[in-house]
C-alpha cells in the first residue's frame, strides 16, 4: 500500500467554524507533512512531524493546529479561518531519513473554501 | 541557502514533439533531486528521483532527467509527448540535514497541443 489518503476531499466552512482535516498512511513512514497550495503555485510547507513530534513549524498562524495522534495519522485542526486561507491542503509522508533522503508521497489533497 | 529555479513557467508543445523542462538548483551541500507532476485537482505524483549513482534517471510515463553537477541542473525530458502529459510539473530538492524538508521550484505548466 503506497497510498496517502485525505479526508474530506472538499470542505466549505465559515470564518467562525471549527473543522479538521485528516490524513492517513499505512506505509510505516515516520515523517509526515502538511502543505498549503494556492492555484498555479508550488506547495508551501506548513508543518513537519518526525516520529510523531512536531519538528518544523513554518510560522503558520495559530488558527491552524496540527496533531499527530500516532504514526499513521495526521490531523490539521482549523479555527477562525480567513478567506485567504482557501487553498488545496496537501498531506505527504516519507520514510525516516537515515542519512538518505527519500521521496515524499502525497495525498490527493483537501480543497478548502472559507466563506 | 537552497533554491530551485524552473526557468519556464509555461511550455506549450505539439503532440508527439519532444519536450525539455528546465530545473536549476543552488546548494552548497549534497542534494537529492525530484520531479513531480500534478494533474488538475490532484496531489503530486513522483515522476523520478536522483539520489546518487548514474546521472541519467528514468521515470514513469516515458520521462527521464539528467543530473549535471557542474551546471547544477536537473532537466526533465520526454522524446514524444501525449495530450495526457498536460499538467503542472515541479522540480524539488531535498538537502542534507534539513529535517526532511523539500524546496520546490515555482512549477512549469506543460500544455500539449493536438
Amino acid at each position: 500500500d503506497t497510498e496517502v489518503t485525505q479526508t474530506p476531499k472538499h470542505l466549505v466552512m465559515g470564518m467562525t467554524n471549527k473543522k479538521s482535516l485528516k490524513c492517513e498512511q499505512h506505509m510505516g513512514h515516520r515523517a509526515m507533512y502538511w502543505y498549503k497550495q494556492k492555484a498555479k503555485k508550488p506547495p508551501e510547507l506548513m508543518f513537519v512531524y518526525s516520529y510523531e513530534k512536531l519538528s518544523i513549524n513554518e510560522s503558520v498562524p495559530s488558527r491552524f493546529s496540527p496533531e499527530c495522534p500516532n504514526s499513521s495519522l495526521l490531523n490539521l485542526h482549523l479555527h477562525a479561518l480567513q478567506p485567504e486561507d482557501s487553498a488545496l491542503y496537501l498531506c505527504a509522508s516519507s520514510p525516516p531519513s537515515g542519512g538518505i533522503r527519500y521521496e515524499q508521497y502525497f495525498g490527493p489533497g483537501t480543497r478548502l473554501t472559507v466563506t | 541557502a537552497q533554491s530551485v529555479t524552473q526557468l519556464d513557467s509555461q511550455v506549450p508543445v505539439f503532440e508527439e514533439a519532444p519536450v525539455e523542462l528546465r530545473c536549476n538548483y543552488s546548494s552548497s551541500v549534497s542534494v537529492y533531486l525530484f520531479w513531480y507532476v500534478q494533474y488538475p485537482n490532484q496531489g503530486l505524483q513522483l515522476l523520478l528521483k536522483y539520489l546518487s549513482g548514474s546521472t541519467l534517471v528514468k521515470g514513469i510515463n516515458g520521462f527521464e532527467a539528467e543530473f549535471n553537477k557542474s551546471q547544477t541542473s536537473f532537466h526533465l525530458r520526454k522524446p514524444s509527448v501525449h495530450i495526457s502529459d498536460t499538467a503542472e510539473y515541479f522540480c524539488a530538492v531535498s538537502v542534507g540535514n534539513t529535517g526532511n524538508q523539500f524546496y520546490f521550484g515555482t512549477g512549469t505548466s506543460l500544455t500539449v497541443i493536438p
